[in-house]
C-alpha cells in the first residue's frame, strides 16, 4: 500500500483479555517503530525493529507487552492480560532505513485506539 | 538520556497571528531535530527537520532553526491559518538511538 496501515483502527476490550495490534509498513522500509500515546501525553517509545530483529526493546512497559516482525514486513504488538492503564493510541511508523543513520523521516500509521474497560 | 521539552499547550490564536512553539532539548553531541504534525483524524507526518547546528528547516511557511548554543529548535510561522490547527511534536534522534518526542502542543487557530 501507499502508506503505513494499522489494524484495527479501534479496539475495545475487557480488562484481562489479550489483544493483538497489527502494523503493515510501507513496502521496502527496513525500520519499524511502535509508539504509544496516552490521552494528553506525548509519544512514548515502545520498541524498534531493524529488519526482523529488535535492537531496542527498552520502552516495553512490562512483560505483558511483546512484539514481533516477520519477513521484514508485518509487525504485531501483543498485550496480554490488558489493564485499564494500557488504554492509549498505539502508533506504528516505518522508515526506509534507520532514522538516525540518514535523518530519514518516519511515516506514521493512523494508529489503533485501544480502550480497556 | 536524551529528552525534548515543548511549550505546554493548548495554544489558541487568531488567523494571521504570529506563531512560536518553543522546543528545547537535552542530548550529548549533535542530534538531528524534527517537527512532526498531527492534523485532526490523520497520522503524524514530518513537517520539517534540521540535521546540524545552524541549519534551518522549513515547510508550508513554518521554520525552525537548530540552535546549539541554546539547545533549541523553536517552530515559527509568520501568519497562521485555520488549516494549521493540529498537534505539533518536536523530536530528536542521535546516533543509534530511538526518536524521542516531546509531549506535543495542541494549536487551535480561530477565524
Amino acid at each position: 500500500g501507499a502508506g503505513v496501515s494499522q489494524s484495527p483502527s479501534n479496539k475495545v476490550t475487557e480488562k484481562g483479555k489479550d489483544v493483538e495490534l497489527r502494523c503493515d509498513p510501507i513496502s521496502g522500509h527496513t525500520a519499524l517503530y511502535w509508539y504509544r500515546q496516552r490521552l494528553g501525553q506525548g509519544l512514548e517509545f515502545l520498541i524498534y525493529f531493524q529488519g526482523n530483529s529488535a535492537p531496542d526493546k527498552s520502552g516495553l512497559p512490562s512483560d505483558r507487552f511483546s512484539a514481533e516482525r516477520t519477513g521484514e514486513s508485518v509487525s504485531t504488538l501483543t498485550i496480554q492480560r490488558t489493564q485499564q492503564e494500557d488504554s492509549a493510541v498505539y502508533l506504528c511508523a516505518s522508515s526506509l532505513d534507520f532514522v538516525g543513520a540518514t535523518g530519514e523521516k518516519l511515516f506514521f500509521g493512523s494508529g489503533t485506539q485501544l480502550s480497556v474497560l | 538520556g536524551n529528552s525534548v521539552t515543548q511549550m505546554e499547550g493548548p495554544v489558541t490564536l487568531s488567523e494571521e497571528a504570529f506563531l512560536t512553539i518553543n522546543c528545547t532539548y537535552t542530548a550529548t553531541g549533535y542530534p538531528s531535530l524534527f517537527w512532526y504534525v498531527q492534523y485532526p483524524g490523520e497520522g503524524l507526518q514530518l513537517l520539517l527537520k534540521a540535521t546540524k547546528a545552524d541549519d534551518k528547516g522549513s515547510n508550508k511557511g513554518f521554520e525552525a532553526t537548530y540552535r546549539k548554543e541554546t539547545t533549541s529548535f523553536h517552530l515559527e510561522k509568520g501568519s497562521v491559518q485555520v488549516s494549521d490547527s493540529a498537534v505539533y511534536f518536536c523530536a530528536l534522534i542521535q546516533g543509534a538511538q530511538k526518536l524521542v518526542f516531546g509531549q506535543g502542543t495542541r494549536l487551535t487557530i480561530n477565524p
